[in-house]
């Protein structure tokens, strides 16, 4: 089956720090990805659809000059937090969907603590 | 204002019985409902959907049924086995789009 796959799985760092997150489709193309955020106890919550060779769209109250999100090939999207704070602590985690009637796939996420 | 709402955070059963998930809805531009599963330290995992022109779909021991008069989406399983145990979100796509909106999760235990 279809599989994402996200790396790192857990960052721990202090505050002012950027961090890269990697998402990739391992056994197909993706034109199209996304990338959520779960805070504790909350649903898991859209930030952005990663476009290749054009420009993310981003949610509603999520700065685009904080979360950098690039899509340069077809099976590899990354998601930077640049100057990370404590309060951007969260699980991050990506999908993908493959071309067909098939629903999205996920990676495993990444846990991120700012310190 | 919660697009998903999955009401109990929590839910026990006894292995072999019947887990019944739910989950009520407030928008009623959708193409259709997943349900996926989610362990520990990994992603979710889709486990099985139903679009707005169905009202039931069944893979095995489970089965979506989707009531939209009553905007109430519910997921049965059956018979729940200790494997089963995971958090279980509901998640619709929006109509026009690929975006997926998730309710909070139902944490599911499955008692051996």
């Amino acid at each position: 089956g279809a599989v994402v796959s996200q790396h790192p799985s857990r960052v721990i760092c202090k505050s002012g720090t950027s961090v890269k997150i990697e998402c990739r489709s391992l056994d197909f193309q993706a034109t199209t990805m996304f990338w959520y955020r779960q805070f504790p106890k909350q649903s898991l919550m859209l930030m952005a659809t990663s476009n290749e060779g054009s420009k993310a769209t981003y949610e509603q109250g999520v700065e685009k000059d904080k979360f950098l999100i690039n899509h340069a090939s077809l099976t590899l999207s990354t998601l930077t937090v640049t100057s990370a704070h404590p309060e951007d602590s969260s699980f991050y985690i990506c999908s993908a969907r493959p071309t067909g009637n098939q629903p999205q796939h996920f990676g495993d996420g990444t846990r991120l603590s700012i310190l | 204002d919660q697009q998903v709402k999955q009401n109990s955070p929590s839910l026990s059963v006894q292995e072999g019985r019947i887990s019944i998930l739910n989950c009520d809805y407030t928008n009623s531009m959708f193409d259709y409902f997943l349900w996926y599963k989610k362990y520990p330290a990994e992603g979710p995992t889709f486990l099985i959907s139903i679009s707005s022109i169905k009202d039931k779909n069944e893979d095995g021991r489970f089965t979506v049924f989707l009531n939209k008069s009553a905007k109430h989406l519910s997921l049965h399983i059956v018979p729940s086995q200790p494997g089963d145990s995971a958090v279980y979100f509901c998640a619709y796509v929006q109509g026009g789009s690929e975006k997926l909106v998730f309710g909070k999760g139902t944490k599911l235990t499955v008692n051996p």
